[in-house]
Formats: structure tokens, C-alpha cells, sequence
């Protein structure tokens, strides 16, 4: 059974500051893996997916990565802003399978 | 371009009362759709997919249902809610197995 799991829970960095936030799988045969972001009591906005082939995706100020053999992906953020502060969630599809799996997620806040 | 509605956004229901939350996709056809359940400091959890209409897959024993009566359509329902229903149900779209688009959410509060 696919465990996901993301570090830290919880991070506070002063705003300006480059940060990684760690998303751990111990199935490696994914089909994909997806970052969203989460505000407080509102649904989960799609920031990148990176497919099993692929080893980075950037948008912006995002990049993240995927490492299929070791069950890791991270999600850097450049010049944090504290418009970026949210709940991170990762989550890694299965082949073949609407079975998605999500981690519980990083609460991060960029203080001004 | 394409919109995920759920409504409503809030609702409070007493223990042993129906449920009927609906979900509904524009802009894209032949979605595969989902229903999940967030509850407080607990990660998502899948309850339901549908890759298309009356096509209904159930990943967790619950007193709930789902149903797509429309292609763009997705109800989740329950005939008698339980005080740990409560959570932030959140539906959401996919075309196959590519990227999921969320929609806003229901905050259900069962009392």
C-alpha cells in the first residue's frame, strides 16, 4: 500500500528566503505526482505534476523534482513571499489506478 | 476553459439526517470524477471516482454513496449522516489519469 509522507509539517521562513519542501513515497511505480497548494478552507490548486518519465517540472518561481527510484520529490520555492504561505500537499498516482494518494501536507508561512 | 462547482460551500446537519452534496464540471467532456473527504489534521481521503456516467468505484466502507447521473455531474449522498462525517469534502476532475483540478469544497458540520 502506497505511504506518503511529507517534511516538516510545519515551516516558518523569514520572506526572501529560497525553500524545499520534501514529499517521501514507498511505492516507486508511480504513474505521476502532483504539488497543490491549499489556503484555509478552500480546495487544493494545482501547481505542477510531473509524469513517472519526468524528473523536473518548473513554473515561476516553482520547480519541482522527482526522483522515482528513491521515492522522493521536492518542491523548491525561490524568493518566498508571503503571499506563498499555504498548505503543500503532494500526491503520487498509481498505474493505472484513480487510487491517488496524498500526503498530509507542509504548512508553510513566509513572515514579511 | 474549464470550472469545477460545488455547492453548497457550508452546511450543518444533525446526526441521523439525509446528505446530498453536488458537484458539477464545465468546459470538459468525459471527465473522470472524484469525491474525497478531509478531515481535521488528516490527509485526504479518496471516497469515490466515476469514469462516466452510472460508473461508480467505492475505496472506503461507508455509510455514503455516490452517483453521476450526467456526465458532468457528481452526488454524494447519504441517507443517514454519523457525527464523524464530518469534514471538507472536496470533489474534483481529471481527463484519464492526467492532472486533478479541485473544486472550492463543502465544509459539513453533522451535530
Amino acid at each position: 500500500k502506497q505511504e506518503v509522507t511529507q517534511i516538516p509539517a510545519a515551516l516558518s521562513v523569514p520572506e526572501g528566503e529560497n525553500l524545499v519542501l520534501n514529499c517521501s513515497f514507498t511505492d516507486s511505480a508511480i504513474y505521476n505526482l502532483q504539488w497543490f497548494r491549499q489556503d484555509p478552507g478552500k480546495g487544493l490548486t494545482s501547481l505542477l505534476l510531473i509524469q513517472s518519465s519526468q524528473r523536473e517540472q518548473t513554473s515561476g518561481r516553482l520547480n519541482a523534482s522527482l526522483d522515482k527510484s528513491s521515492g522522493r520529490s521536492t518542491l523548491y520555492i525561490a524568493a518566498s513571499q508571503p503571499g506563498d504561505s499555504a498548505t503543500y500537499l503532494c500526491a503520487v498516482r498509481p498505474w493505472h489506478n484513480n487510487d491517488m494518494r496524498f500526503g498530509a501536507g507542509t504548512r508553510l508561512t513566509v513572515k514579511p | 476553459s474549464q470550472t469545477i462547482h460545488q455547492w453548497p460551500a457550508t452546511l450543518v446537519q444533525p446526526v441521523g439526517s439525509p446528505l446530498s452534496l453536488e458537484c458539477t464540471v464545465e468546459g470538459t467532456s468525459n471527465p473522470n470524477l472524484y469525491w474525497y473527504r478531509q478531515a481535521a489534521g488528516r490527509g485526504l481521503q479518496l471516497l469515490f471516482y466515476s469514469v462516466g456516467i452510472g460508473q461508480i468505484s467505492s475505496e472506503v466502507p461507508q455509510n455514503l454513496s455516490a452517483s453521476r447521473p450526467q456526465d458532468r455531474q457528481f452526488i454524494l449522498s447519504s441517507k443517514k449522516l454519523l457525527l464523524s462525517d464530518s469534514g471538507f469534502y472536496l470533489c474534483a476532475w481529471s481527463v484519464k489519469v492526467d492532472e486533478q483540478y479541485f473544486g472550492p469544497g463543502t465544509r459539513l458540520t453533522v451535530t
